[in-house]
């Protein structure tokens, strides 16, 4: 069983719709969730830094954090064509561990 | 500030061939991270560093070596270049129990 899972897609939305990304994973020692956003031929940039569960919110992205069910979302309102990109969620223990990846999903925002 | 700045953006190599991929970063973080990334397979770390002098596996390490003389300076040298190692490579940095900032990537060919 993968630490992480994620997946992977394609997803294609009409712009302003709301989008829902969703990982699920296995280590309950999890403590700090993070979701990249990573445009083509580039690398992954933190779109949302989540530490134990909960809601963040930060403009049009929403970040969702339920360690019971060991599942994080991300929301994203009002899409553009230029949230198309592969998102990847990572999350790990804590200090100097190490961070586990979602394969990522790929989205598309229809204008 | 520069961020993490990775030399070189490609390469091709002839198998059996040796090389170094350079990061460096400019933020005066501990943690770096040496990832590759594969399509559909997300990102695998081959060797993290938790400072200067201190090195460690990741997932797969398994032909390539690393070493870490400054903070600023973290290495990943593939020896004997195999087919297997064609990649995407990214190198991060981090404070440690928070997000990555990851690199432009060197994308890699063995032939």
């Amino acid at each position: 069983q993968k630490e992480v899972e994620q997946d992977p897609g394609p997803l294609s939305v009409p712009e302003g719709a709301i989008v829902s990304l969703n990982c699920t994973y296995s280590n309950s020692a999890f403590q700090y969730f993070m979701w990249y956003r990573q445009y083509s031929r580039k690398g992954p940039e933190l779109l949302m830094y989540t530490y134990s569960s909960g809601n963040k919110e930060d403009g049009r992205f929403t970040a969702q954090v339920d360690k019971s069910s060991k599942y994080i979302s991300l929301f994203i309102r009002d899409s553009q064509p230029s949230d198309s990109a592969t998102y990847l969620c990572a999350m790990s223990e804590g200090t100097g561990n190490q961070f586990y990846f979602g394969t990522g999903t790929s989205l598309t925002v229809i204008p | 500030n520069a961020g993490v700045t990775q030399t070189p953006k490609f390469r091709i190599l002839k198998i059996g061939q040796s090389m170094t991929l350079q990061c460096t970063q400019d933020m005066n973080h501990n943690y770096m991270y040496w990832y590759r990334q594969d399509p559909g397979m997300g990102l695998k770390l081959i060797y993290y560093s938790v400072g200067a002098g201190i090195t460690d596996k990741g997932e797969v390490p398994n032909g390539y070596n690393v070493s870490r003389s400054t903070t600023e300076d973290f290495p990943l040298r593939l020896e004997l270049a195999a087919p297997s190692q064609t990649s995407v490579y990214f190198c991060a940095s981090s404070y440690g129990d928070r997000s990555l900032y990851f690199g432009p990537g060197t994308r890699l060919t063995v032939t």
